[in-house]
């Protein structure tokens, strides 16, 4: 149970061109779900968070008319990486909270398997 | 300021040797602790967490962590290392009551023959 997934896993586009990456939630409805962005070789940056039918809430730093994400279902988030430049290749990954009750209750995240993009 | 501080980039055990992997967090809440091991190219797998109660936590693989409030730590260790536990390990805080995930910089583990 709880495997998310992304698509596409691999992605490159052109200079100035937009970039649509899908996450969902196969087996379990999740009410938010995380888009992180990891450089080669660094840890995991959150960029926003993303809530099924309201606003995304984006960290300090990203730009919210560049990364636009929509949350449109409990099983389904995209991040549209508008008018996309080098500077923007990176390695995408998305994760959906769980809630769990073992061992004790608590949220829980599960990770998709990534998108690396490649802007040329 | 709430942060995760893994020491050590990489770090370098031959196969079937003791694994230690260190983590330390600074919060001014009670956290929650999570290691979680990437596959390159991959996402993140869950390794283990620590919420409240039993200190020892186990997980996946093998690995568990001790949960230490005076020494502000939760270290990852294997008993004996496997090929195939070489991977990149990141340890991960929550402050009790939120919901984001702070990563620390992650330590790559090289296992020999």
């Amino acid at each position: 149970g709880a495997v998310v997934s992304q698509h596409p896993s691999r992605v490159i586009c052109k200079s100035g061109t937009s970039v649509k990456i899908e996450c969902r939630s196969l087996d379990f409805q999740a009410t938010t779900m995380f888009w992180y962005r990891q450089f080669p070789k660094q840890s995991l940056m959150l960029m926003a968070t993303s809530n099924e039918g309201s606003k995304a809430t984006y960290e300090q730093g990203v730009e919210k008319d560049k990364f636009l994400i929509n949350h449109a279902s409990l099983t389904l988030s995209t991040l549209t990486v508008t008018s996309a430049h080098p500077e923007d290749s990176s390695f995408y990954i998305c994760s959906a909270r769980v809630y769990s009750s073992r061992p004790t209750a608590s949220y829980e995240q599960y990770f998709g398997p990534g998108t690396r993009l490649t802007v040329t | 300021a709430q942060s995760v501080t893994q020491l050590g980039s990489h770090v370098s055990v031959s196969e079937g040797a003791l694994v230690l992997l260190r983590c330390n967090y600074s919060s001014s809440v009670p956290p929650y602790l999570f290691w979680y091991v990437q596959y390159p190219n991959q996402g993140l797998q869950l390794l283990l967490k620590y919420t409240t109660g039993a200190t020892l936590v186990k997980g996946i693989n093998g690995f568990e962590a001790e949960f230490k409030k005076s020494e502000t730590s939760f270290h990852l260790t294997k008993p004996s290392a496997h090929m195939s536990d070489a991977a990149e390990y990141f340890c991960a805080f929550s402050p009790r009551g939120f919901q984001k995930l702070v990563f620390g910089t992650g330590t790559r583990l090289l296992v020999s023959p």
